[in-house]
């Protein structure tokens, strides 16, 4: 079984449209991060959010953490192909800031 | 520039070969992890070092050992490399107290044949 559950698996949309990908659990999470992976690297972290309820914005990104911090979402705006990546979500259970990571949403903007 | 560096990026061995992935952070953090991503299964924490001297099993341990050599460096060993693991393997660095986030090194590319 899957901790973190993303969706979609995989998003290819058209330049300047809008998207969002969320990340769920039945877990509660002490904090939840974005990460985002191109091809040959490895992650990089893009946000991370530790209150129930935080919204955080990121240039045309908006990161939200659920109320319950058992879920996120990622928010673009007007997508670019620069956007186009895997894009993880991560969460820590408790103090000892272990991550378990979702599946990741591949992400494909085409110009 | 400061961050995380894997050696070897690539590497192919034969079943039953061994060997050493070399991991070193120049970012003075406490905490070290190394994972492996596969196809379908996304990142699984293979074993992690909370601080200098200690280290504990991750979700996907066997047939791997570590060591934490030091504060900047912690290694990752397969001792009889099976197809299996066959993967790519990223090391991670966090900093202290309040610092969330991981840096990650840039991966290495393993295939047991």
């Amino acid at each position: 079984t899957q901790l973190l559950e993303q969706s979609p698996q995989f998003l290819s949309i058209q330049e300047g449209e809008n998207l969002t990908v969320y990340c769920n659990s039945s877990s509660v999470f002490s904090s939840l991060q974005w990460y985002r992976q191109e091809p040959g690297e490895g992650p990089v972290l893009l946000v991370t959010v530790v209150t129930g309820g935080e919204v955080k914005k990121l240039k045309r990104l908006t990161f939200q953490f659920g109320d319950a911090r058992k879920d996120s979402s990622l928010h673009i705006t007007a997508a670019q192909p620069g956007d186009t990546g895997l894009y993880l979500c991560a969460g820590a259970l408790g103090s000892n800031y272990k991550l378990t990571f979702g599946k990741g949403t591949l992400l494909t903007v085409n110009p | 520039n400061a961050g995380v560096t894997q050696t070897p990026k690539f590497q192919v061995l034969k079943t039953g070969q061994s060997m050493t992935l070399q991991c070193a952070q120049d970012m003075n953090h406490n905490s070290m992890y190394w994972y492996r991503q596969d196809p379908g299964m996304g990142l699984r924490l293979i074993y992690y070092s909370a601080s200098e001297g200690t280290t504990d099993k991750g979700e996907v341990p066997n047939g791997y050992n570590v060591s934490r050599l030091n504060k900047r460096e912690f290694s990752l060993r397969l001792e009889s490399a099976a197809p299996s693991q066959t993967s790519v393997y990223f090391c991670a660095s966090r900093g202290g107290r309040g610092a969330y986030g991981y840096t990650f090194g840039s991966g290495t590319r393993l295939t047991v044949v």
